[in-house]
């Protein structure tokens, strides 16, 4: 059983695009967010929803938008790609139980 | 705001060998949680090892342990034994204690850990 998944898992697309990545968990969790690895390999938040309330709202275009129809699920909508959104999306979420943060397998992302 | 250093970009070891990976943090705070994170080259984020601050007995896990020196503000990972399969990122993270706008996790840039025969 997967914990955290997201698809896809790949993505390519063409600058200017609008694209969604998906993110799903069977945990039970409260809390969801968003982290974005650069080509040096930093992660750093983007966003976190609690209870589908946006609690994280880190300096991102607004042409990012997070989406939670409900406390298991977390979309990610990107809207007119650029070269620079080329990166790995990761979805990862923790519970009042635990402190440590589950992640889900992550998507790359590539803008052409 | 709460930093994260790692000041070794790569790291390398021989089989069966131990070695320490250094992780620096700078925080106002007094609880928080420090943690040890692997990214082999699958790209899934593994949870390695976790340390409350509160408490002063350091964390293991099998092979994995860390030195958390609370004073200094360093928080260091050591592999023994090291195998193939840990070759891999490593990234040591920080979050505050609490709930929502605390949880997320602050990372370090990670170290490069090469595992050679």
């Amino acid at each position: 059983d997967t914990a955290v998944s997201q698809t896809p898992k790949y993505l390519v697309t063409q600058m200017g695009n609008d694209k969604s990545i998906k993110c799903e968990q069977n945990l039970g969790h409260d809390t969801m967010y968003w982290y974005k690895q650069d080509s040096k390999k930093f992660l750093k938040i983007m966003f976190s929803y609690n209870n589908k309330e946006l609690i994280i709202n880190e300096t991102v275009p607004n042409r990012f938008s997070p989406k939670s129809p409900d406390k298991a699920h977390l979309n990610l909508h990107i809207n007119s790609l650029e070269l620079g959104d080329s990166a790995v999306y990761f979805c990862a979420s923790t519970g009042t139980e635990n402190t440590e943060a589950f992640f889900g397998q992550g998507t790359r992302l590539t803008v052409v | 705001a709460q930093t994260v250093t790692q000041s070794q970009p790569e790291m390398s070891v021989q089989e069966a060998e131990t070695v320490t990976l250094s992780c620096t943090y700078d925080t106002s705070e007094s609880d928080y949680y420090l943690f040890w994170y692997k990214q082999p080259p699958s790209r899934q984020m593994i949870l390695v090892i976790r340390q409350e601050a509160y408490k002063q007995q350091n964390a293991t896990e099998n092979r994995f342990s860390v030195n958390f020196q609370k004073a200094a503000k360093s928080f260091s990972l050591k592999i023994s034994d090291s195998q193939l399969g840990d070759a891999a990122m490593y990234f040591c993270a920080y979050r505050s204690a609490g709930t929502g706008t605390a949880s997320k996790l602050t990372f370090g840039t990670g170290t490069r850990l090469q595992v050679t025969l």
